[in-house]
Order: C-alpha cells, then structure tokens, then sequence
C-alpha cells in the first residue's frame, strides 16, 4: 500500500520563525492534503494541493508530485500554530492515508 | 452551523460491552468515513461510504460493523469492546473529488476508553 513519511517528527520553534514541514509519499498520487490538528483535537482541513502552489495567509504548500512530495510552509509562526500537521494521499474510493505527522510547538 | 457531529465525546466501557458511535453530516456529502487514531500514530481508516446503502472495510475494520441507511447518518458499531480498541475516533465527510467544494471535514472526536 501507499507509504506517507513525515518529516521532522516534532518541532519546536520561537514565535515569528519560519518553518519547513515535509511529507514523502511512495507512489504517484493525485491527491494530497494538509490537516491541522489543534491542542484540543479537532482536525482543520488546511490544504487541497494534488499539484502546484497554494497560499492561505501564513502558510502555503507545494507538491512536486513527479518526486512524491510535498511542503507545508509556516511564516512568521504563532502559539496558534502548535499542534500536529498531518499529510493524507488519496489510497483510491477516497480512502486517505496518513502520515505520522509533524508535532509543532511554538513558544511566546 | 454545518458540519459533522459526532456522540458521545467521552466514553468508558468494559471489555465485552458494544456500543454505537453516531455520526451525522448535514452537507450532503456523499463520502462518509471512520478513523481511530491511537497515540503517536496518524489515523487508520475502519470503514467508508460512498453513498447510502455501500459500506466497504479499511485498513483495520475488525470488531467495528457499520451501515449507511441514510446520506447523512454513518454509525460505527463496537460488537463486543476490547481495551485495543482504546483510541480516538473521527468521523468525517466529503463530496467526491474534483467537485467545487471538494474537502474533507471531520468530527470532534469520540474519545474511547476500554477497561
């Protein structure tokens, strides 16, 4: 089946750095999304991006799916921003396969 | 507000009880799913739906049984409950991929406990 490594495993940065958060995936895919998941749990759809670029205020994301990747790029970063980032590929009938994730932690 | 509401939020159970989770969606979607996430994992899905009436398993759907008799309800069923089945799990919705308001939304979680 479809493999979905992240990286790094955690995180910790101070308020207003930036930071690079990557996802490998072990086939060709047309569907790739970023989720957040908050302190309390609740998981936020943050990106659709099978392909290209996609900007949402501090964050954006670029899959080079000919090379099974993607990034999740975090600007300027706030203590809003912690929590867990997760890649999910499409494992076909829409079924999503899930990384590890990304456990950020930023501090004031 | 639109969106995916699932019950309960907390729930303790001995080993051997069942159980039902409920899930409901009022966005029309026609995808429905259950996930289970156990700590420093991501999610595994248990079951999906296309659509009322076609479930299909996932990639860990022992001791769980779902049905879809209705677009906007999919409940996970627990036959008889064992502490592995201890975890979180979501629910969550979307319309099929490559329609205008393609994405997926999910529940707040049912946060299970088997003692």
């Amino acid at each position: 089946g479809i493999q979905v490594e992240q990286s790094p495993p955690d995180l910790i940065l101070q308020e207003g750095a930036n930071s690079t958060l990557r996802c490998n995936f072990s086939d060709s895919v047309n569907n790739l999304q970023w989720f957040h998941q908050n302190p309390w749990g609740q998981l936020i759809n943050l990106f659709y991006i099978p392909s290209g670029t996609k900007q949402n205020g501090r964050l954006s994301a670029t899959t080079v799916a000919t090379e099974r990747y993607s990034l999740l790029y975090i600007s300027s970063s706030q203590t809003t921003d912690s929590g867990v980032y997760f890649c999910a590929v499409d494992g076909g009938f829409q079924k999503l396969v899930f990384g590890t994730g990304t456990r950020l932690l930023v501090s004031p | 507000n639109a969106g995916v509401t699932q019950t309960p939020k907390f729930q303790v159970l001995k080993t051997g009880q069942s159980m039902t989770l409920q899930c409901a969606q009022d966005m029309n979607h026609e995808y429905m799913s259950w996930y289970r996430q156990d700590p420093g994992m991501g999610l595994r899905l248990i079951h999906y739906s296309v659509g009322a009436g076609i479930t299909d398993q996932g990639e860990v759907p022992n001791g769980y049984n779902v049905s879809r008799s209705t677009t906007e309800d999919f409940p996970l069923r627990l036959l008889s409950a064992a502490p592995s089945q201890t975890s979180v799990y979501f629910c969550a919705s979307s319309s099929p991929r490559g329609t205008s308001n393609y994405g997926y939304t999910f529940g707040s979680g049912t946060r299970l406990t088997v003692v």
